[in-house]
């Protein structure tokens, strides 16, 4: 089992609408979740932390985190085409030191 | 405040040859990570810096890799001998102690 699994996609979503982006961890004892966001060619981009079970909410972002159900989520609304890229969770191992275990990332495409 | 910077941008280098990657992470952020990333996949932690005590290299190859971070501040990554499989993109990344980590613009290598 892998540490850290997304779906690789492409998910693809009309302009305006609401893309959902999920992700599970097998470290149960993982407190530390963030949301990437890599463009092609690019760099990743952090875009979303989440420490505690809940949402939270950032403009267009919100993270979603159950960790009983060891699951962290980002729903994009309203989406933009500038929005396709590729976005990577990443979490934190229980080992400490910050030690961050990233997926695959998951391709989003936003058509007009 | 100005990001993390890499150099080179790109490199292009036969098998067994060798290669250097610099990296200076921003002003103030004690830890610093070195990650590859494949294509097609999330980045990898090779090598993790707390000032310039080494935290963790345990994905490190240590037989053809090496790094170093003098004084603490900028680092470099070192391949010799370069194999083919090593062709990736060499990420580095900053963190003011355990927090979030803000990535480079990368270092895209191939081995030909």
């Amino acid at each position: 089992q892998k540490e850290v699994e997304q779906n690789s996609g492409p998910l693809s979503v009309p302009e305006g609408a609401i893309a959902s982006l999920n992700c599970t961890y097998s470290d149960r004892g993982s407190q530390s979740f963030f949301w990437y966001r890599q463009y092609s060619g690019k760099s990743p981009e952090l875009i979303m932390s989440i420490y505690s079970n809940g949402d939270k909410e950032d403009g267009r972002f919100t993270a979603q985190l159950n960790k009983a159900s060891q699951y962290v989520s980002l729903l994009i609304r309203d989406s933009q085409p500038s929005d396709s890229a590729t976005y990577l969770c990443a979490v934190e191992g229980s080992g400490g030191y910050n030690k961050l275990i990233f997926g695959a990332g998951t391709r989003l495409a936003v058509h007009p | 405040e100005a990001g993390v910077a890499q150099s080179p941008r790109y490199k292009i280098i036969e098998k067994r040859q060798s290669v250097a990657f610099w990296c200076n992470p921003i002003s103030g952020h004690a830890t610093l990570y070195w990650y590859q990333q494949i294509l097609g996949q999330g980045p990898k932690l090779l090598i993790q810096f707390q000032n310039n005590g080494v935290v963790d290299d345990s994905q490190l190859p240590k037989d053809r890799f090496s790094a170093e971070r003098l004084k603490g501040v900028d680092s470099t990554l070192k391949i010799q001998p370069a194999k083919l499989e090593d062709s990736a993109v060499y990420l580095c990344a900053s963190s003011p102690e355990f927090y979030e980590q803000y990535f480079g613009p990368g270092t895209r290598l191939t081995v030909t």
